[in-house]
């Protein structure tokens, strides 16, 4: 079965500070891992994905994760927030082989953004 | 190219009525998924159709069905609604799943009292 797990339901930092959201995930086999963030009254908008080409992936708006198997995490940073970043962020994993639309999300972490 | 719609955006039910709710993807999508968001349980599968087949079910009570139509168009029907059934109705498309990314609609609202 596969799992995620998100460390800290509330992380708050001062604009321009370094951004770093934490997940860590279970899976039996090679997973597929995606970065969502959810704006206030409004669905989840991706912001990158993982499917086992690099490791290191960059996304929309300046962030970027990396897949480390060895720690089976995929952890979600950005060098410097903004104020627009203030959302809640949710990982999520699913079946790395097979073409299943199911994602398994972790309990999100909402970033605060202090000025 | 338009984005997920969902309709309604927002609802009120009570308690033992039934409710359906309609997403259309994006068009050239396949694949619809549901999910349930709620404070307590957060975002949770309820299923995926491709291609008008059921292809995933998520943990759910038989109360909960949905359907896909040949246009992609798709519907998710509860009945006999409860008072847990409040939550966000997330409706979410893709080519085909698995690695394809998942683009979500806006939600609907439902509220049952």
């Amino acid at each position: 079965a596969q799992s995620v797990t998100q460390l800290g339901s509330h992380v708050s930092v001062s604009e321009g500070a370094l951004v770093l959201l934490r997940c860590n995930y279970s899976s039996s086999v090679p997973p597929y891992l995606f970065w969502y963030v959810q704006y206030p009254n409004q669905g989840l908008q991706l912001l990158l994905k993982y499917t086992s080409a690099a490791t290191l992936v960059k996304g929309i708006n300046g962030f970027e994760a990396e897949f480390k198997k060895s720690e089976t995490s995929f952890h979600l940073t950005k060098p410097s927030a903004h104020m627009s970043d203030a959302a809640e962020y949710f990982c999520a994993v699913s079946h790395g082989s097979s073409n299943t639309g199911k994602l398994i999300f972790g309990q999100g972490t909402t970033l605060q953004v202090k000025p | 190219k338009a984005g997920v719609t969902q309709t309604p955006r927002y609802l009120i039910k009570t308690r033992g009525q039934q409710v359906t709710l309609s997403c259309s993807p994006i068009s050239g999508h396949r694949s619809v998924s549901w999910y349930q968001q709620t404070p307590g349980q957060g975002l949770q599968f309820l299923f995926e159709y491709f291609s008008e087949t059921q292809r995933n079910k998520g943990n759910f009570p038989g109360r909960f069905s949905g359907r896909q139509f040949s246009n992609s168009r798709s519907e998710m029907n509860v009945s006999t609604l409860e008072l847990g059934d409040s939550a966000l109705y997330l409706c979410a498309s893709s080519f085909g799943g698995g690695a394809y990314e998942q683009y979500f609609g806006p939600g609907t609202r439902l509220t049952v009292t």
